[in-house]
């Protein structure tokens, strides 16, 4: 069966400073890797995506996150916070049987200034 | 949130209650999805249509029913059978195939009186 972990419920960081948020999956084959955010009480927003190629996926609001196949991680990064990047993080990973999206349990990034 | 609205923001369902969730899209999608969200288990498939009249069960659509009676509406109801439908509601859509992005929409937040 297909998974994703996030490790970490929640990361705290200094504005300025860089992020990673973890992720690492487990899948047959090859995998279809997503990066969500939520801030609150609103729907995910879509950060970025890897298919295939490149291994750095650069995406929105200058995320970017890096696809390791040995290590099966997926970690998004951004090179400086900043305080708006506040929110919940989701990475996912599709099924290839029903087309759906795995979601793993959310990480809660908290920028402080 | 793109172009899937959800209505509405805010529902009260009372005892022995079916409630219709409404989700519309005007991006043109062949495949829709309906998810519900509790905290600290991230996203969980309820159901999901991949073209117009047809529609599969997800991993908890135990006392949920859905219709996909048009290409851009998916609506969800919530039967009395659902016990603890207290929880986040979003609805998303994609153009069908694995390596397309979920757009999702604002969601629902229903809760039981």
């Amino acid at each position: 069966a297909q998974s994703v972990a996030q490790p970490e419920d929640q990361v705290n960081v200094a504005e300025g400073n860089p992020l990673t948020v973890k992720c690492t999956y487990s899948v047959s084959g090859n995998p279809y890797l997503f990066w969500y955010v939520q801030y609150p009480n609103r729907g995910l927003q879509f950060l970025l995506k890897y298919i295939t190629g490149d291994n750095l996926v650069k995406g929105s609001y200058g995320f970017e996150a890096e696809f390791n196949k040995s290590q099966t991680s997926f970690h998004l990064k951004k090179p400086s916070a900043l305080v708006s990047d506040s929110a919940l993080y989701f990475c996912a990973v599709r099924d290839f049987g029903t087309d759906k999206l795995i979601f793993g349990t959310g990480t809660r990034l908290q920028v402080f200034p | 949130d793109g172009g899937i609205t959800q209505s509405p923001k805010y529902l009260f369902r009372k005892e022995g209650q079916n409630v219709t969730l409404s989700c519309e899209q005007n991006l043109n999608h062949d495949a829709m999805y309906w998810y519900r969200q509790d905290p600290g288990q991230g996203l969980r498939l309820i159901y999901y249509s991949q073209i117009v009249n047809d529609f599969q069960k997800g991993d908890i659509a135990e006392g949920y029913s859905v219709s996909r009676e048009k290409k851009e509406s998916f609506p969800l109801t919530v039967t009395s059978a659902q016990k603890n439908p207290t929880a986040f509601y979003l609805c998303a859509s994609s153009m069908g195939s694995m390596q397309e992005t979920q757009y999702f929409g604002p969601g629902t937040r229903l809760l039981v009186l």
